[in-house]
């Protein structure tokens, strides 16, 4: 049984480019949740989606990033025009839904901005 | 005052001790409770789940004070590596979202 899955673990992208993080949640999850970690520091939550929904994105900056979890394929997390101060590691998690969400995390996407 | 509140740390803990963190949340209306570990540049990973007064896994006990609103994680007989950052994360009734404590950084020495 697969569990998260993320890709790519590591991502380069110079300053101005787009990154796309992409997302597999756990069979059986329909739940996927973002969130960043800056070195030295704690998680920080960014989006929460659903099946072609966003249900909560009050973490997301309200510019250059946005999220999706099309009804088929990953969830996808887009990050337009990067600068500097996106270098951080994107953790992705997914749940079920029940059993006070309990979530379970991918091994993360480690984004550096040159 | 924050939603979820740990000690930093580190706790600098010599093997084969016990070793033992609190946590205090604000909300009393939390209904669930987790601890996450994390290692040095790696995902969290869940270690337990608290839903009632506490629970047990090997050498490792969650209690849960709601009157005190904390909840406590026991590590006996600690090994090198239990080495890590433990999270204490916070779920608020049916709402989905967890709240997450900064962390408790242990550092367990020979």
């Amino acid at each position: 049984n697969a569990g998260v899955m993320q890709n790519p673990r590591h991502l380069v992208r110079r300053r101005g480019q787009e990154a796309r993080l992409r997302c597999s949640p756990m069979k059986g999850h329909s739940h996927v949740y973002w969130y960043r970690q800056l070195p030295e520091e704690g998680l920080k939550f960014m989006v929460y989606l659903q099946k072609e929904n966003i249900i909560d994105e009050s973490g997301m900056p309200k510019e250059r990033f946005s999220a999706e979890f099309p009804k088929e394929g990953p969830s996808i997390l887009r990050i337009q025009q990067v600068v500097r101060g996106d270098s951080a590691a994107y953790f992705c998690a997914s749940s079920r839904g029940d059993r006070g969400h309990e979530q379970y995390f991918g091994p993360g996407t480690r984004l550096t901005v040159t | 005052r924050k939603e979820v509140e740990q000690d930093p740390g580190p706790f600098n803990v010599p093997e084969g001790a016990t070793v033992a963190f609190n946590c205090t949340y604000s909300n009393s209306a939390s209904q669930s409770f987790f601890w996450y570990r994390q290692d040095c540049r790696k995902e969290p990973k869940l270690l337990m789940s608290v839903y009632s007064s506490g629970n047990e896994d090997g050498r490792f006990t969650a209690q849960l004070n709601r009157a005190s609103q904390y909840i406590s994680l026991l590590i006996r007989d600690s090994k090198l590596s239990d080495s890590a950052t433990y999270l204490c994360v916070v779920n608020m009734n049916s709402n989905y979202q967890l709240i997450w404590g900064a962390g408790t950084k242990l550092i367990i020495k020979p």
